[in-house]
């Protein structure tokens, strides 16, 4: 059973730019987290999302900020418009039952 | 918010040595996770607890889940040179899924 998987590993844009960034939750987890993770800190908390559905988004800027996971295919966290202060290791997690949270390898964003 | 400290934010040990470290909350917690990152890399779920007072065991590693419901611990035992790396303890609280990591302890090992 492959763990998560995230893609892509590191992502370099310019100011402006947008980025995606893709999580393939565990086989028959049907819980996807995204966090955030600055230099030298903890994991930080921006959205929680089931099937077709975002339950919390507390943890996510109202702005530029969007996620979203299809009824097919990988959860997406979309920034738009990047800047300098989103530079950061984005890292997604899955779950089958808010039991245990397994997280994946994490995107490297960059932005110049 | 939600507080959560841990402790200590770093150590430097001997390879062989015990290791300790522990995280308390400002708030009463159903779930305490440990976790562990290596270098450019996730976190590893080392122990999930999930009851006041559980005490359990992974290996080197132990782990409790204070009685009080408001802190935890990580005890590691006769380190070796991979245990390096940076330990995260996080919390789930009642009513929320989301975690809420402390900001971690780094362990260097030196052999």
């Amino acid at each position: 059973n492959a763990g998560v998987m995230q893609n892509p590993r590191h992502l370099v844009r310019r100011r402006g730019q947008e980025a995606r960034l893709r999580c393939s939750p565990m086989k028959g987890h049907s819980h996807v987290y995204w966090y955030r993770q600055l230099p030298e800190e903890g994991l930080k908390f921006m959205v929680y999302l089931q099937k077709e559905n975002i339950i919390d988004e507390s943890g996510m800027p109202k702005e530029r900020f969007s996620a979203e996971f299809p009824k097919e295919g990988p959860s997406i966290l979309r920034i738009q418009q990047v800047v300098r202060g989103d530079s950061a290791a984005y890292f997604c997690a899955s779950s089958p039952r808010e039991r245990e949270w397994f997280f994946g390898p994490g995107t490297r964003l960059t932005v110049l | 918010g939600q507080q959560l400290n841990q402790s200590p934010q770093s150590m430097f040990i001997q390879e062989g040595e015990d290791v300790s470290m522990n995280c308390t909350s400002s708030s009463i917690f159903n779930t305490w996770l440990w976790y562990k990152q290596d270098p450019g890399e996730g976190p590893v779920l080392l122990i999930a607890l999930y009851k006041a007072g559980e005490l359990t065991s992974n290996g080197r590693l132990t782990a409790q889940f204070g009685i009080t419901r408001k802190d935890s611990f990580l005890n590691i035992s006769a380190s070796i040179p991979s245990d390096v790396g940076i330990y995260f303890c996080a919390f789930r609280g009642g009513g929320s899924e989301k975690l809420v990591f402390g900001k971690g302890t780094k362990l260097t090992v030196n052999p």
